[in-house]
């Protein structure tokens, strides 16, 4: 079925530092991807999204695009803040498309 | 705009007590509902959905279970709670159509004692 692995964490960096979280996906056909945070004690908020190949998602000053080629949506920020510092979860839709799959998380620390 | 409300926010149980969660969605009909457990330095597990009143999916055997009375209710219980049962319970609802991009609530964090 449908997968997806994200880099394992924590990731630290200071404040204004470049951000990426790998993510890679297997799937049958070409399924939504999307980016997904999770502030500490609150439910997950959607964060990106893309519904196909050559997509690309953004919102908040993160980005992320859909490669086939290398079957991947890795996240990226520019200029990361201390507000940034979350856990931020890869997911796809599963083979059925009845439900999402989400990876393990990547918990991002930011300090000033 | 849509809403979705979970409680209670945290929850204290004995082994062996029964449970209910309850999840609630305004501003939308008709949407498929989900129940995710999150367990401490874990990713989410797809515990039920349910595409409409009465349709549940289980996707884990468990000692849970999940109702879904109404069009925007959806209720996980258990007869009798295990240690392995705490964690961080997440209701979520997606439209019925679409590219099933998920919305989540606040989450209930559960502590079996």
């Amino acid at each position: 079925g449908n997968s997806v692995t994200q880099m394992e964490g924590p990731v630290t960096l200071s404040e204004e530092a470049f951000l990426t979280i790998n993510c890679t996906y297997t799937a049958t056909g070409y399924p939504s991807l999307f980016w997904y945070v999770q502030y500490p004690g609150e439910g997950l908020q959607l964060l990106l999204k893309a519904t196909k190949a050559d997509d690309k998602g953004s919102n908040k000053g993160f980005e992320a695009t859909y490669r086939k080629e290398t079957t991947s949506f890795h996240l990226e920020k520019g200029s990361v803040q201390v507000s940034d510092s979350a856990v931020y979860f890869c997911a796809t839709v599963n083979q059925a498309g009845t439900a999402l799959i989400f990876g393990k998380g990547t918990t991002l620390s930011v300090s000033s | 705009s849509q809403t979705i409300h979970q409680w209670p926010a945290t929850l204290v149980q004995p082994v062996g007590s029964p449970l209910s969660l309850e999840c609630t969605v305004e501003g939308t009909s008709n949407p498929n509902l989900y129940w995710y457990r999150q367990a401490a330095g874990r990713g989410l597990q797809l515990l039920f959905y349910s595409v409409g009143i009465g349709q549940i999916s289980s996707e884990v055997p468990q000692n849970l279970s999940a109702s879904r009375p109404q069009d925007r209710q959806f209720i996980l219980s258990s007869k009798k709670l295990l240690l392995s049962d705490s964690g961080f319970y997440l209701c979520a609802w997606s439209v019925m159509v679409g590219p099933y991009e998920q919305y989540f609530g606040p989450g209930t964090r559960l502590t079996v004692t």
